[in-house]
């Protein structure tokens, strides 16, 4: 099993649908979590740290459950910009800051 | 945008031949890494650095090298590149070992 799990999609949306990804993890040591955003042949980019108390930045809410281990990404009214691929990436404790990644899940937004 | 930078940005060479990548930054950051990204396999962490000469491994360590002799720079070596090791990699960069990672734009190697 791998340490973290994304469903690799690719999801289909239409512009202005709501759209939820999910990322499980398996080490119970995690400590930090992230989302990130990975346009085409591009680096990743942070799109959202990842709070016990879940947080929301305009569109974009993320939540942690650790009972269940797993965090979540839900976009809003989708914009054609959206479209990319979506890395949930989990921090070890005390492992000189590893960050283990998932494989993404691939976003495409159509008008 | 975090001052990061990568050089090359492409490279293609041949099997056998040592290949050094560089990652350069302005932001006077303690932890420096390296990934690698390949399709089925996401990013994977090659090395790591917690500050000028101390590095460790991480989960695809074999094959290759690093240093870090000062603050800014993070060099990573094949000492004699592989084909399977064909694959973009990224530096990033952090404070802490907790806190957010900021990547570099990328180095695009082709093993022939």
């Amino acid at each position: 099993r791998k340490e973290v799990e994304q469903d690799p999609g690719p999801f289909n949306v239409p512009e202005g649908a709501t759209v939820a990804f999910n990322c499980t993890y398996s080490n119970s040591a995690s400590q930090s979590f992230f989302w990130y955003r990975q346009d085409c042949r591009k680096e990743p980019k942070l799109l959202m740290s990842v709070y016990s108390s879940g947080n929301e930045d305009g569109r974009f809410t993320a939540q942690l459950n650790r009972a269940s281990q797993y965090i979540s990404l839900l976009i809003r009214d989708s914009k054609l910009s959206d479209s990319a691929t979506y890395l949930c990436a989990v921090n070890l404790r005390n492992q000189g800051g590893k960050l283990i990644f998932g494989q993404g899940t691939e976003l495409s937004v159509k008008p | 945008d975090a001052g990061i930078t990568q050089s090359p940005r492409h490279k293609v060479t041949e099997t056998g031949t040592p290949v050094t990548l560089r990652c350069h930054q302005t932001e006077n950051h303690r932890y420096m890494y390296w990934y690698r990204q390949d399709p089925g396999h996401g990013l994977r962490l090659i090395h790591y650095s917690y500050g000028v000469k101390d590095t460790d491994k991480g989960e695809v360590s074999d094959g290759y090298s690093v240093s870090r002799s000062k603050t800014e720079d993070f060099l990573l070596t094949l000492e004699s590149a592989t084909s399977s090791q064909t694959s973009v990699y990224f530096c990033a960069i952090s404070e802490s070992q907790s806190d957010t990672q900021y990547f570099g734009p990328g180095t695009r190697l082709t093993v022939l």
